[in-house]
C-alpha cells in the first residue's frame, strides 16, 4: 500500500499570499497523484489530476507539480475562498490511498 | 449537470446490515467507474470500494474486504453499497463518487450519507 504524507498538517497563510503544500509518497510512482478541497459540511473537489492538470473550473492560481516520492499543491494568491482541507490521493496503485490532509487557514 | 444522490444511512447496531444508494443523473452511468469514499468524523478520506463501468471488476480497501458488496444497476442510473458486519469504526460519512476516464480520481461527488454504528 503507498502511504500518502501531507505536511505541513497546518498552515497559516495571510489573504494574497502563496501557499506550498507537500505530499509524500512511501513509494515513487510517476504522475498518477490528484488533489482535492473540502471545506467544513461539504464533500470534496477535485482540483487537479495527474499531478498537474487542473480539473473542470479551476482557477490557474492552483497548481501542481511533482514526480516519484514528492509531490506540490501550490496555491499562488491565496483568496477567502481557499481556506479549507487540502488531501492528496494517490492512483498508481491499489488499494487507492488519501493523503491525511493539510488546513490551510488564516493567518 | 451531473448530479449524484447518496440515500440509506442511519443508525444500526454493531453486527448489523445496511444498504447505500447513489443515484447517478447527468451523464451516461454505464460509461464510468464509480466509487464510495468515506469520512468518519473529524477524520480524513479514507477509499473504500470502487466498480468498473460494466461493472465486471470491482475493488475494495483491505478494511472492508468480505463484509462490503459494491454493486451497481444500469437501468436504475444507481450505485449501491451493502454493508454487512458493521463494527463501531465504519460509522463514517459515505460519499459516492464518479471515476474519471482518464484517471482514477473522483470529478463529482454526492453531498454523503451518514452511516453511524452503536448499540
Amino acid at each position: 500500500e503507498i502511504v500518502l504524507t501531507q505536511s505541513p498538517a497546518t498552515l497559516s497563510v495571510s489573504p494574497g499570499e502563496r501557499a506550498t503544500l507537500s505530499c509524500r509518497a512511501s513509494q515513487s510512482f510517476s504522475s498518477n497523484l490528484a488533489w482535492y478541497q473540502q471545506k467544513p459540511g461539504q464533500a470534496p473537489r477535485l482540483l487537479i489530476y495527474g499531478t498537474s492538470t487542473r480539473a473542470t473550473g479551476i482557477p490557474a492560481r492552483f497548481s501542481g507539480s511533482g514526480s516519484g516520492t514528492e509531490f506540490t499543491l501550490t496555491i499562488s494568491s491565496l483568496q477567502s475562498e481557499d481556506f479549507a482541507v487540502y488531501y492528496c490521493q494517490q492512483y498508481n496503485n491499489w488499494p487507492l490511498t488519501f493523503g491525511p490532509g493539510t488546513k490551510v487557514d488564516i493567518k | 449537470e451531473v448530479q449524484l444522490v447518496e440515500s440509506g444511512g442511519g443508525l444500526v447496531q454493531p453486527g448489523g446490515s445496511l444498504r447505500l444508494s447513489c443515484a447517478a443523473s447527468g451523464f451516461t452511468f454505464s460509461t464510468y467507474g464509480m466509487s464510495w469514499v468515506r469520512q468518519a468524523p473529524g477524520k480524513g478520506l479514507e477509499w473504500v470500494s470502487v466498480i468498473s463501468g460494466s461493472g465486471d471488476s470491482t475493488y475494495y480497501a483491505d478494511s472492508v474486504r468480505g463484509r462490503f458488496t459494491i454493486s451497481r444497476d444500469k437501468s436504475k442510473n444507481t450505485l449501491y453499497l451493502q454493508m454487512n458486519s458493521l463494527r463501531a469504526d465504519d460509522t463514517a460519512v459515505y460519499y459516492c463518487a464518479k471515476v474519471m476516464v482518464v484517471a482514477a480520481s473522483f470529478d463529482y461527488w454526492g453531498q454523503g450519507t451518514l452511516v453511524t454504528v452503536s448499540s
